[in-house]
């Protein structure tokens, strides 16, 4: 259970396009996503929190205008990376607290952008 | 606010040999604490957590963990290393375990040598 499916695993885009990234809850009311970037050797930095219905949280120094995130339903949230530069290349997870007879966080497998 | 440090970036082991993988936190009300394993372009995956339950935390593929309130520390071992725990481990602690976030060590590379 708590299961979160994240798509797309692997995306090539050009400098100036816009990337949209989904994760989706499979068995479970995501109520909250966390949003994370990974550079490579690197641990997992926040960069925003969203909760369904609310306006996302985003961390310090994180552009809201670059980094996008919308999460409209329980079941999905969505990161779009707008106007994307070669430095903005990373890999991006999202988190799910879950709660029930067993609770914890639950991440999706996680989202290589390359931009070119 | 809560903290995590994992001390040491790279710990290589030769296989069958114990792993021992460092983590000390701070927090400041009683932690929740997590181990998580990635390999290479993937998601993380739980080893195993801490609930303020037992101390000892037996988890997944053989590994276990220690809460030491005293040390603020939360170890994580295995006894017998196989290759196929080579990946990068992280410490988590979240101050709730629910609706906090989790804050992440910087890592550990574990490296198992044949």
């Amino acid at each position: 259970g708590a299961v979160v499916s994240q798509h797309p695993s692997r995306v090539i885009c050009k400098s100036g396009t816009s990337v949209k990234i989904e994760c989706r809850s499979l068995d479970f009311q995501a109520t909250t996503m966390f949003w994370y970037r990974q550079f490579p050797k690197q641990s997992l930095m926040l960069m925003a929190t969203s909760n369904e219905g609310s306006k996302a949280t985003y961390e310090q120094g994180v552009e809201k205008d670059k980094f996008l995130i919308n999460h409209a339903s329980l079941t999905l949230s969505t990161l779009t990376v707008t106007s994307a530069h070669p430095e903005d290349s990373s890999f991006y997870i999202c988190s799910a607290p879950f709660w029930g007879r067993d609770y914890g966080y639950t991440f999706g497998s996680g989202t290589r952008l390359t931009v070119v | 606010a809560q903290s995590v440090t994992q001390l040491g970036s790279h710990v290589s082991v030769s296989e069958g040999a114990l792993v021992l993988l460092r983590c000390n936190y701070s927090s400041s009300v009683p932690p929740y604490l997590f181990w998580y394993v990635q390999y290479p372009n993937q998601g993380l995956q739980l080893l195993l957590k801490y609930t303020s339950a037992a101390t000892l935390v037996k988890g997944i593929n053989g590994f276990e963990a220690e809460f030491k309130k005293s040390e603020t520390s939360f170890h994580l071992t295995k006894p017998s290393a196989h290759m196929s725990d080579a990946a990068e481990y992280f410490c988590a602690v979240s101050d709730q375990g629910g609706s906090e976030k989790l804050v992440f060590g910087k890592g550990t590379k574990l490296t198992v040598n044949p």
